[in-house]
């Protein structure tokens, strides 16, 4: 069963960092590529960020380009994000999202997290 | 970027009904590559719909999806309890992924 468990959610103040981590199981992690998508209270859907199956690739929505980083640890099965400075937009449940095709990407989902709430406030 | 608009906002139907959901595009999106979710209040969101008219697995057969370049449709055939819920399209035509902002299903 494909299990994606997401951790390190929570208060932070405007301009601080957190790191946000996914931990995989149920499938062979290193063939898949993986995202973050992220939803603020009460609103939509939003593409935040996504990894190559190797970690030689990364994506960025314009709105955390050059402030969030994706990485991946295929040997320990794991998906991160971190970010920095964040700002009160960046409030939201985050999602870690496992592509749906082993073989190159299909970029739609089929498994997600339960997800992980980040509340960026004074 | 290639942005997603969702018509209605809220559809108000009695189980039963059919529903149909719109999705617009800004561009064409290439190879029809548009899927739909349904979400419902604290939940993960569920794949029903992939190349725009590919149910995901498990899905039953009374959603279905259409329309190819800008115009993409979700019908409901006949609602179920269970289908009240939050729909969202999302295109993965170009690197930029996005989604629509939703058309909220709710019981009339």
């Amino acid at each position: 069963e494909v299990q994606l468990v997401e951790s390190g959610g929570g208060l932070v103040q405007p301009g601080g960092s957190l790191r946000l981590s996914c931990s995989a199981s149920g499938f062979t992690f290193s063939n898949y590529a993986m995202y973050w998508v992220r939803q603020a209270p009460g609103k939509g859907l939003e593409y935040v960020s996504a990894i190559s199956s190797n970690g030689g690739s990364t994506y960025y929505a314009d709105s955390v380009k050059g402030r969030f980083t994706i990485s991946r640890d295929n040997s320990k099965n794991t998906l991160y994000l971190q970010m920095s400075s964040l700002r009160a937009e960046d409030t939201a449940v985050y999602y870690c999202v496992k592509d749906s095709c082993s073989i190159g990407s299909c970029y739609y989902f089929v498994y997600w997290g339960q997800g992980t709430l980040v509340t960026v406030s004074s | 970027e290639i942005v997603l608009t969702q018509s209605p906002g809220t559809l108000s139907l009695s189980p039963g009904e059919r529903a149909t959901l719109s999705c617009r595009a800004s561009q064409s999106v290439s190879s029809s590559s548009l899927a739909w979710y349904q979400q419902k209040p604290g939940q993960a969101p569920r794949l029903l719909i992939y190349g725009a008219s590919s149910r995901a697995t498990g899905i039953p057969d009374r959603f279905s999806g259409s329309g190819s370049g800008t115009d993409f449709t979700l019908t409901i055939s006949r609602l179920e309890p269970e289908d009240f819920a939050v729909y969202y399209c999302q295109q993965y035509g170009s690197s930029q992924l996005t989604f629509g902002g939703g058309t909220k299903v709710e019981i009339k």
